[in-house]
């Protein structure tokens, strides 16, 4: 089984629509994070979490929202998607900072 | 704006040969550097990273080459097999930001 699990691998989806992607990690780890990669941009963090109480802004936060259910379960919304949304979303987790962070395998998100 | 620049973008190679991508970055507060490597449909996974007092890491045929006083790095990779066919990603570490370089596509022909 996968250290780190995203849910759904694809969606497609209007704009306009709330849309929920889940992850989940069996790591132990305490910091997990959600990026999305775009083509020639690489990833860009969009929200991370310390811990379970301390959620924070990324780089490119607007338009995203982040909920910490639990130390193992990060889920990232996009209350009313837009087209530009259209991209590769990855979770990761990392045991401390300064130290390698696991991916899943992404969801890929494509709003019409 | 990125904070580390990648080149190249992509770069085919023949079976056997020498991959070298580039990375160059200006925040002199980075203190990690690690390359993935990205399958198509996968995530991302740790190839191998480098830390500023170090010039020089080797782990089997992948290689990091760091210069602090250039802030540049580079990744070689020795007798390119078809199955290193893959985007890599170089990236920088402040704490626990990971700042990424836009990726390189490398294609080994057979």
């Amino acid at each position: 089984d996968a250290d780190v699990t995203q849910t759904p691998r694809n969606r497609i989806t209007k704009t306009g629509k709330r849309i929920m992607l889940e992850c989940s990690q069996t790591k132990g780890h305490d910091r997990m994070y959600w990026y999305r990669q775009d083509p020639g941009l690489g990833l860009r963090l969009i929200y991370y979490s310390f811990d379970v109480k301390d959620i924070n802004k990324g780089e490119i936060s607007d338009g995203y929202s982040v909920s910490r259910q639990a130390q193992a379960k990060f889920s990232l919304s996009l209350e009313s998607a837009i087209p530009n949304q259209t991209a590769l979303y990855f979770c990761a987790t990392s045991e401390r900072s300064n130290q390698p962070q696991h991916f899943g395998d992404g969801t890929r998100l494509s709003i019409l | 704006q990125q904070q580390v620049k990648q080149s190249p973008q992509s770069l085919i190679v023949q079976k056997g040969g020498i991959s070298i991508i580039n990375c160059a970055y200006e925040n002199t507060a980075f203190d990690y550097f690690p390359w993935y490597q990205q399958f198509p449909g996968k995530g991302p996974a740790l190839l191998i990273a480098i830390r500023p007092d170090v010039s020089e890491k080797k782990e089997g045929r992948f290689t990091i080459s760091f210069n602090k006083s250039a802030k540049q790095f580079s990744l070689h990779i020795m007798d390119s097999q078809p199955g290193d066919s893959a985007t890599y990603f170089c990236a920088a570490v402040n704490d626990y930001k990971l700042s990424f370089g836009a990726g390189t596509t490398v294609t080994v022909r057979a």
